[in-house]
């Protein structure tokens, strides 16, 4: 079946614009994460949704951060007025009520000139 | 949440065993043991987790010691498609009730 998808696959933006990244879960996962990967580095946790209710954002880096989502279907992480800190792999993975194993996208790379 | 210790990289042959090593000393009661292993520009993928007792699957084996403070995941014959980073994460309540904290996982070489 198909599986997390991610658009755009690659994004370059101009410092102080708003990007929005898009993901679209696996059919019938009710939860639904958003990660960071920055070079060489390892996984940041930002956010998490049970359905469209968002119980720990505590990996959101700033205010500029956003995301939401729609029931229990595709989300939108947006960085308002971006910077080049900014710029990393950004993954969504999303996981079956109840289960343990978290099924990830292939990410969207961030590029902030 | 409790960390994990995992080497930097690890270099194998291909077509031999490779045990990957993680500690996890201060792990606690609830918490399961997770692998992912993430190739070269693609998201991570789900390897096998477990609680207590060793667990087998199609991709791999792991061994938890009786203490449950390391484990080590084992490739029986490692291929080129191997090559990747494994990340040993741990979980509480198996993961079904947030996030998984990832490291900076065990950089896995595989030569022909």
């Amino acid at each position: 079946g198909a599986g997390v998808s991610q658009s755009p696959s690659n994004k370059v933006t101009e410092k102080g614009k708003d990007v929005e990244l898009r993901c679209d879960p696996i059919s019938g996962h009710t939860a639904l994460y958003w990660y960071r990967q920055r070079l060489g580095q390892g996984l940041e946790f930002l956010i998490y949704f049970q359905g469209n209710s968002a119980p720990d954002k505590s990996g959101l880096p700033s205010d500029r951060f956003s995301a939401e989502r729609t029931g229990e279907s595709v989300s939108t992480l947006t960085i308002q007025r971006t910077q080049q800190e900014d710029s990393a792999v950004y993954l969504c993975a999303s996981r079956y009520r109840g289960t343990d194993t978290q099924y990830f996208g292939p990410g969207t790379r961030l590029t902030v000139l | 949440d409790a960390k994990t210790t995992q080497p930097n990289s690890m270099e194998s042959n291909e077509e031999e065993p490779v045990h990957l090593p993680c500690n996890h000393s201060t792990i606690s009661g609830t918490d399961y043991i997770h692998w992912y292993r993430q190739l070269p520009s693609q998201g991570p993928e789900y390897v096998i987790h477990g609680l207590t007792s060793n667990v087998n699957n199609r991709m791999a084996s792991l061994a938890i010691a009786e203490d449950r403070k390391s484990s080590t995941l084992i490739l029986h014959r490692a291929t080129l498609r191997d090559a990747a980073v494994y990340y040993c994460i741990l979980a509480a309540y198996g993961g079904s009730q947030g996030n998984l904290i990832f490291g900076k996982g065990t950089k896995l070489s595989v030569k022909p």
